[in-house]
């Protein structure tokens, strides 16, 4: 069974700081990860997909690493600003219509 | 870009009532839609799948009589909490995605609806 795990669950940084944000999977056989972004009280919005066999993506200030073999992906957010505090979700897709959640990270990026 | 609405935002209704929320697909065909309930600081729960004309998958533990999915349209789901209780109170999300891009392609999400039971 799929168990999806993001660690920290809560990080408060200063503005400009570089940071990194932690999801790990139990099962390494999954299609694709994603990265989303939530912020509080509204649905998801995704912010990178990183297909199996890539290892990493890019898009803008944030960049997303895949290690499949070992059940690793990393979000680095470069220069955080104070728009960037929400909600960090990493989800898998393993097949069968279902993706799998991880807790998130809650992120608060102080002015 | 794919664009997912989901209606109503808040509901507050009282107990024993029934609450319907939309999810409608704006740009794309969704063949397959999905309903999440989010706990507070908690994670999303996968409750059903929804696919287009067929009757919707539960996730074991989600009671399909209390929480009533109908995928008549490629561009709209329906769930329909019956009999709301207070305990039914949380933000429930609907995603969505076109056939055959499960494995190349995002996933959609609607803005969610926070439904409270009084």
């Amino acid at each position: 069974k799929q168990e999806v795990t993001q660690i920290p669950a809560a990080l408060s940084v200063p503005e400009g700081e570089n940071l990194v944000l932690n999801c790990s999977f139990t099962d390494s056989a999954i299609y694709n990860l994603q990265w989303f972004r939530q912020d509080p009280g509204k649905g998801l919005t995704s912010l990178l997909l990183i297909q199996s066999s890539q290892r990493e993506q890019t898009s803008g200030r944030l960049n997303a690493s895949l290690d499949k073999s070992s059940g690793r992906s990393t979000l680095y957010i470069a220069a955080s600003q104070p728009g960037d505090s929400a909600t960090y979700l990493c989800a898998v897709y393993s097949g069968t219509y279902k993706y799998i959640f991880g807790t998130g990270t809650r992120l608060k990026v102080l002015a | 870009g794919a664009v997912v609405s989901q209606h109503p935002s808040r509901v507050i209704c009282k107990s024993g009532t029934s609450v319907k929320i939309e999810c409608r697909s704006l740009d794309f065909q969704a063949t397959t839609m999905f309903w999440y309930r989010q706990f507070p600081k908690k994670s999303l729960m996968l409750m059903a799948t929804s696919n287009e004309g067929s009757k919707a998958t539960y996730e074991q533990g989600v009671e399909k009589d209390k929480f009533l999915i109908n995928h008549a349209s490629l561009t709209l789901s329906t769930l329909t909490v019956t009999s709301a209780h207070p305990e039914d109170s949380s933000f429930y999300i609907c995603s969505a995605s076109a056939q055959g891009e499960f494995r190349n392609s995002p996933l959609h999400f609607g803005n969610g609806t926070r439904l409270t039971v009084t």
